[in-house]
């Protein structure tokens, strides 16, 4: 079984400041892990995704994210918010044991930009 | 690319009614679908598994013969709430796994269901 914790379920964060969105996971096999966002009203977009290799991974939006497997922690960050920034972002788990990989959601953050 | 195209984006119908909701891949196969349930300031509940050409596996809890789910090809997936009640208003998000290894899922824009 896996999960996935996001602690923080808001985080206002002053507009050209940087963010830190938490994420940990548990899971007793290897994993790929993933970061969404969600506008209102929308389906979710892929920012970026840990599969295997550098631990840094950059994706979209000028944002990027850490995989730290003795903490297990997979933290999303930004050095610089803009106020289009403002939505829901959910970390993502699945197994790589192959199947259909199933995902496991974290319950969100909602990033508030301030201008 | 990896477009997922989710039709109705909003359906509001009284109650008793059967609701369809497609989930088109349009530039992409996805031999498995998923379907989920968002409810309000809470995450994304996968309901149901849909797998071209086979029969859906459904998670704990979710009715089969509430939620029926056909993927008769490549790129479609329909979710059909039937007789839906009051209780079954919520967001539903599908998403397309392209085929091949280690593809993330890709999701639809969501279906705001709101029974009368």
């Amino acid at each position: 079984a896996q999960s996935v914790t996001q602690l923080d379920s808001q985080v206002p964060v002053f507009e050209e400041a940087p963010v830190e969105l938490r994420c940990n996971y548990s899971s007793s096999v290897s994993v790929y892990l993933f970061w969404y966002v969600q506008y209102p009203n929308q389906g979710l977009q892929l920012l970026l995704k840990y599969l295997s290799g550098s631990t840094l991974v950059k994706g979209i939006n000028g944002f990027e994210a850490e995989f730290n497997k003795s903490q297990t922690s997979f933290h999303l960050r930004k050095p610089s918010v803009h106020i289009s920034d403002t939505a829901e972002y959910f970390c993502a788990v699945s197994d790589n044991s192959g199947g259909y990989q199933k995902v496991t959601f974290g319950t969100g953050t909602k990033l508030q930009v301030i201008p | 690319g990896a477009v997922v195209s989710q039709h109705p984006s909003r359906v509001i119908c009284k109650s008793g009614t059967s609701v369809k909701i497609e989930c088109r891949s349009l530039d992409f196969q996805a031999t498995t679908m998923f379907w989920y349930r968002q409810f309000p300031k809470q995450s994304l509940m996968l309901m149901a598994t849909s797998n071209e050409g086979s029969k859906a596996t459904y998670e704990q809890g979710v009715e089969k013969d509430k939620f029926l789910i056909n993927h008769a090809s490549l790129t479609l997936s329909t979710l059909t709430v039937t007789s839906a009640h009051p209780e079954d208003s919520s967001f539903y998000i599908c998403s397309a796994r392209p085929t091949g290894p280690n593809q993330p899922q890709h999701f639809g824009d969501g279906t705001r269901l709101s029974i009368l």
